[in-house]
């Protein structure tokens, strides 16, 4: 069963930083290019960041580059995303999913998700 | 803001049909896929639909994406209460600043 698990959420001053983990399990996690996900309170969801499946290619929102770095381990079966310089609009519930194609493209699409995990910006 | 505009809410009947609109431009849903996810407070978002038109196993046939031109739709047959849940379009962008966007999100309520 294809399982992905963020955590390192949690509550963090304006300015401050955070990294967040996503371990993923039942499939093999090299194949597959991952993304960031966000939803704000009360807004829609929102792309943040994705990496193809060797960190060769990597792209950013935005909203997010220069402050946030998505990167990979795949002997641990894991992503993350350092978030630096947060900010209110930073707040949201953070998704990591699964593309389906192992680069980052115009064709790609997120087959699965995980349940997120709530990043909290104030002071 | 998203880029890819959707109705706030639809809602119907049991066993009617839904339709969810997404309405954007030439580079984004004119020149690439779309694809539809669905989504319940809480739980991890769902893929409904792929590659415009495509299901994924698991995905009742009930569900059913088409795309004309700048705008695509989510069409919602048979309507059931365990379809109520916010619908998101998204596609990729060919803008520099975007890459992957969603709609603004549509919530389908089943009276």
């Amino acid at each position: 069963e294809v399982q992905l698990v963020e955590s390192g959420g949690g509550l963090v001053q304006p300015g401050g930083s955070l990294k967040l983990s996503c371990a993923a399990s039942g499939f093999t996690f090299d194949d597959y290019a991952i993304h960031w996900v966000r939803q704000a309170p009360g807004k829609g969801l929102e792309w943040v960041s994705g990496i193809s499946w060797n960190s060769g290619n990597i792209a950013y929102a935005g909203s997010v580059r220069g402050r946030f770095t998505i990167s990979r381990d795949n002997a641990k079966n894991s992503l993350y995303l350092q978030m630096n310089s947060l900010g209110p609009e930073d707040m949201a519930i953070y998704y990591c999913a699964r593309d389906r194609r192992p680069i980052v493209a115009a064709t790609s699409y997120f087959d699965f998700w995980g349940r997120g995990t709530l990043v909290t910006v104030s002071s | 803001q998203s880029v890819l505009t959707q109705p706030p809410s639809a809602s119907g009947t049991p066993g009617q049909r839904v339709t969810i609109s997404c309405s954007g431009s030439s580079s984004n849903v004119g020149a690439n896929p779309i694809n539809w996810y669905q989504h319940l407070p809480g739980t991890a978002p769902k893929l409904l639909i792929y590659t415009t038109n495509q299901r994924p196993s698991g995905v009742p046939d009930r569900f059913s994406g088409s795309k004309s031109g700048t705008s695509a739709s989510l069409a919602i047959s048979g309507l059931q209460s365990e379809d109520e849940a916010e619908y998101y379009c998204a596609t990729w962008d060919d803008s520099l600043n975007v890459f992957y966007v969603f709609g603004t999100g549509t919530k389908v309520t089943v009276l």
